[in-house]
């Protein structure tokens, strides 16, 4: 069982280039989530999804874009990258969202230099 | 604003004592509050869910008990092992389906 699989692991993009981050789960889980992590900030959360064809905003969504035409798929697409969006980006998903788990993807470590 | 802290960055103790982690929170009225582990260059593990009329839950050595009258939840490891190193988060969320909220995170060192 796959669980949440995310890629690609590591990338280094140079400032203005563009890259989607991949995230599928193979759970059959309604909702799906993208956060970052910047050492010693803990996890921020950029986007969130409750279903397919619904996406919604967290707590930083800007320079981030994201679609979910599928249950299983919800790609976190970064249009003009910049510095600050250096992070480990991680993909999670949940079945019914209140009172659950999340399961978390390995992550993907992005430089922007 | 909602504020979510952890007591420590870093916690350091002797292997075979108890660790015990905290968690506050203010401006906040969590449902459930969940503490994940992550090890390091790996994503956040699922550990124990307390929801706000609980005050205690256990799970083999861990313990969390849950405090909304002091805002505080508290991670106990006991009989600590070095394999339990790694960072501990804890996860608020409210009760209107809103997506969990993370601590920075505690780092846990247990010492042979």
């Amino acid at each position: 069982n796959a669980g949440v699989t995310q890629t690609p692991k590591f990338r280094i993009l140079k400032i203005g280039q563009s890259m989607t981050l991949q995230c599928t789960q193979d759970m059959n889980h309604n909702y799906m989530y993208w956060y970052r992590q910047d050492p010693g900030m803990g996890l921020k959360l950029i986007y969130y999804s409750v279903g397919a064809g619904i996406t919604d905003k967290g707590e930083v969504p800007n320079g981030y874009n994201v679609s979910r035409s599928t249950t299983e798929d919800f790609p976190l697409r970064l249009e003009l990258a910049a510095p600050s969006q250096t992070s480990v980006y991680f993909c999670a998903s949940t079945g019914q969202g209140l009172g659950e788990k999340l399961f978390f993807g390995s992550g993907t470590q992005l430089s922007v230099l | 604003s909602q504020k979510i802290e952890q007591n420590s960055e870093a916690l350091n103790i002797q292997e075979g004592k108890t660790a015990t982690l905290t968690c506050n929170y203010t401006n906040y009225s969590p449902a459930y509050l969940q503490w994940y582990r992550q090890d390091p260059g790996r994503g956040p593990v699922f550990l124990l869910l307390i929801r706000e009329n609980e005050k205690e839950k256990r799970k083999e050595r861990l313990k969390v008990t849950f405090d909304t009258t002091l805002k505080q939840s508290l991670f106990h490891i006991t009989a600590s092992q070095p394999a339990d190193s790694a960072t501990y988060l804890c996860a608020l969320e409210g009760s209107g389906n809103t997506p969990l909220v993370f601590g920075k995170g505690t780092r846990l060192s247990v010492i042979a």
